[in-house]
């Protein structure tokens, strides 16, 4: 069974400081990973999607990604209260076409 | 503008009623997808749909039933025979991102489903 895991946390930081995410996952095979953010109460949105090992940079968002390791980071500069979020982890199945297969999420709280 | 669209956002239903949640999308998209999440759950898959008239089960198909008989449309039905379907639905569909081109999987705004 291919598995992606995060820690639940909650993750506490201070408004301003880096906020680190990270993930595993079983698949040696993956290649597409994708990070969601979900607001309580909400469906997750796509924030970030990384194809190729090393960083990808949109904005305040960086992911990392390292397959020899089968690690997958999101990392959030100058974290604000609205980045207050669960922040969901995903890779493709290709088992059930290209479907995804998520974690359980982490919840990142940042206080101002 | 492009989007999907899921109704209704919540739905009530006695134990023993089938229920069918709806979903639409003009993103043009041929693949899409129905989750259900729980409280402190990832998503899990229900059923997925690569192209239109075909659909595959997913990780918990028991008790749900779908149609793909329209590119844009993809309703799910929860039976009576789900023996825990109080939850919060998700519908997706995925191809080439908005912006950069590459793969990516959108999701709707989702269909709080509550069975007493």
């Amino acid at each position: 069974q291919k598995e992606v895991e995060q820690n639940s946390g909650p993750l506490s930081v201070p408004e301003g400081a880096i906020a680190s995410l990270n993930c595993t996952y079983s698949d040696r095979v993956s290649q597409s990973f994708f990070w969601y953010r979900q607001y309580s109460g909400k469906s997750p949105e796509l924030i970030m999607s990384i194809y190729s090992n090393g960083d990808k940079e949109d904005g305040r968002f960086t992911a990392q990604l390292n397959k020899a390791s089968q690690y997958v980071s999101l990392l959030i500069r100058d974290s604000q209260p609205s980045d207050s979020a669960t922040y969901l982890c995903a890779v493709i199945s290709y088992q059930a076409g290209t479907a995804l297969i998520f974690g359980k999420g982490t919840t990142l709280s940042v206080s101002s | 503008d492009g989007g999907i669209t899921q109704s209704p956002k919540y739905l009530f239903r006695k134990e023993g009623q089938n229920v069918t949640l709806s979903c639409e999308q003009n993103l043009n998209h041929d693949a899409m997808y129905w989750y259900r999440q729980d409280p402190g759950q990832g998503l899990r898959l229900i059923y997925y749909s690569q192209i239109v008239n075909d659909f595959q089960k997913g990780d918990i198909a028991e008790g749900y039933s779908v149609s793909r008989e329209k590119k844009e449309s993809f309703p799910l039905t929860v039976t009576s025979a789900q023996k825990n379907p109080t939850a919060f639905y998700l519908c997706a569909s995925s191809g080439q991102g908005r912006t950069s081109g590459a793969y990516e999987q959108y999701f709707g705004p989702g269909t709080r489903l509550t069975v007493t």
